[in-house]
């Protein structure tokens, strides 16, 4: 049981290039979150999953794009990297069923720098 | 807009001492939680308070929740340097599906 894992690790990309940030979980939760930590901010929601194939707007949404195609795999896009988004991202996940509220368990996090 | 706001930022205490951080809410709900973050590492689940009055400990760390006061502590009890980490409270918005906001977090640094 691996729990939620996250590829890559570390990322360097150079402005205006694109890419995906991908998460995976094996424990058959409904909801997926993406996040980003900055230095003293804390951990800012950019989208949330509450089910496989809908996705929904957090805090930060601004120059991401989401994918949920299968329940396990939480995909998050950079269409057009800014400096802005050098960041730590985390992916989570948790059980939902209706409002019954379940923790969120976190991935190991992808460290992205945009040069 | 909910707003979730600890303190202290920063915690330096020696081992062997007791100490509170806080959190502090600013619209209704009623559930919260709290993590650990070692430093370069991920977030760790420490509790899930759901109800009001909820009160729960793990060894040196008791965690209450009063949401009436819009308020959560997390007690640390004689401290040991195992403990340092920054510890973060979330808060669900009333209504949302498991949607949490973040505190900035508490940097804890146990002194031996």
């Amino acid at each position: 049981n691996a729990g939620v894992t996250q590829t890559p690790k570390f990322q360097v990309l150079k402005t205006g290039q694109s890419m995906t940030l991908q998460c995976a979980q094996d424990m058959n939760h409904n909801s997926m979150y993406w996040y980003r930590q900055d230095p003293g901010m804390g951990l800012r929601l950019i989208y949330y999953s509450a089910s496989e194939g809908t996705t929904d707007k957090g805090e930060v949404p601004d120059g991401y794009n989401v994918s949920r195609l299968k329940k396990q795999n939480f995909l998050l896009g950079l269409e057009s990297a800014a400096p802005s988004q050098t960041s730590v991202y985390f992916c989570a996940s948790s059980r939902s069923s209706g409002r019954k509220i379940y923790e969120q368990y976190f991935g190991p996090g992808t460290r992205l720098t945009v040069t | 807009e909910l707003k979730v706001e600890q303190n202290p930022l920063f915690l330096s205490m020696q081992e062997g001492k007791n100490y509170t951080i806080y959190c502090n809410y600013s619209t209704t709900s009623d559930r919260l939680y709290w993590y650990r973050q070692d430093p370069g590492k991920s977030l760790e689940s420490l509790f899930v308070l759901l109800s009001n009055g909820a009160v729960k400990q793990e060894g040196r760390l008791m965690a209450s929740l009063d949401t009436k006061a819009r308020l959560s502590t997390l007690h640390i009890t004689a401290a040991v340097h195992d403990l340092s980490a920054t510890y973060f409270c979330a808060v669900a918005p009333g209504g949302a599906t498991n949607k949490l906001i973040f505190g900035t977090g508490t940097l804890l640094a146990v002194q031996p």
